[in-house]
């Protein structure tokens, strides 16, 4: 059975960092590309990051780019969301996300966690 | 960025009705689009891909259809447990990108 467990989220300070972390077991981590998605408080999905299954290549939203790094570490089925100058708007349900497939394949979001609420204010 | 629009927004419905939900790209994406049903306090589902590709134990009521920039998605016989939001994914370019998302709640 997938399983995607994150962890990391809380209160955080406008312009403070924080790491979101998702342990994920029941397949094959480094066969599929993982991301993460956001929903901010009684609003819609956004997408943030996707990094490819050998961790070699990523993509970001304009929204997050250049303060925020996704990466995973394959030998512990872990992915990581480095989030650093948080900003309000940063406010969210964070989803740790698998894909379909890989590479050409990524983009489809067959598993999704429970998600991590990052509040930013101070 | 492509742009995801949906409609309606929202709207109420009964059970065993016929439902259809629209979604439609800024730009031709091919057939690179994805469904999700999302209940409140729940992460959201994958429901279907390649516009009409069906995901694995997804209710057999549930289709899509369309492709370039015209997607629908449509529940044959609305059951209790379909009253949710849905959204419309297009995965054809990055960044990947969500409809606003539109809202079936019961008449």
């Amino acid at each position: 059975e997938v399983q995607l467990l994150e962890s990391g989220g809380g209160l955080v300070q406008p312009g403070g960092s924080q790491r979101l972390s998702c342990a994920a077991s029941g397949f094959t981590f480094t066969n599929y590309a993982m991301s993460w998605v956001r929903q901010a408080p009684g609003k819609g999905l956004e997408w943030v990051s996707t990094i490819r299954g050998s961790g070699g290549t990523t993509n970001y939203a304009d929204s997050v780019e250049g303060r925020f790094i996704i990466s995973r570490d394959n030998s512990q089925n872990t992915l990581y969301l480095q989030m650093n100058s948080l900003r309000a708007e940063d406010t969210a349900e964070y989803y740790c996300v698998k894909d379909v497939g890989d590479g050409a394949l990524a983009g489809r979001f067959d598993y999704w966690g429970q998600g991590t609420l990052v509040t930013v204010s101070s | 960025a492509i742009r995801m629009t949906q409609s309606p927004s929202s709207f109420s419905a009964s059970t065993g009705d016929r439902v259809t939900i629209t979604c439609r790209a800024s730009q031709g994406i091919s057939s690179y689009l994805a469904w999700y049903q999302q209940k409140p306090g729940k992460a959201p589902k994958l429901l279907l891909y390649a516009a009409s590709t069906l995901q694995s134990r997804v209710p057999s009521r549930f289709s899509g259809s369309g492709s370039g920039t015209d997607f629908t998605l449509t529940i044959s016989c609305l059951q209790s447990e379909d009253f949710a939001a849905y959204y419309c994914q297009q995965y054809y370019s990055y960044p990947f990108t969500f409809g606003p998302g539109t809202k079936v709640d019961v008449k």
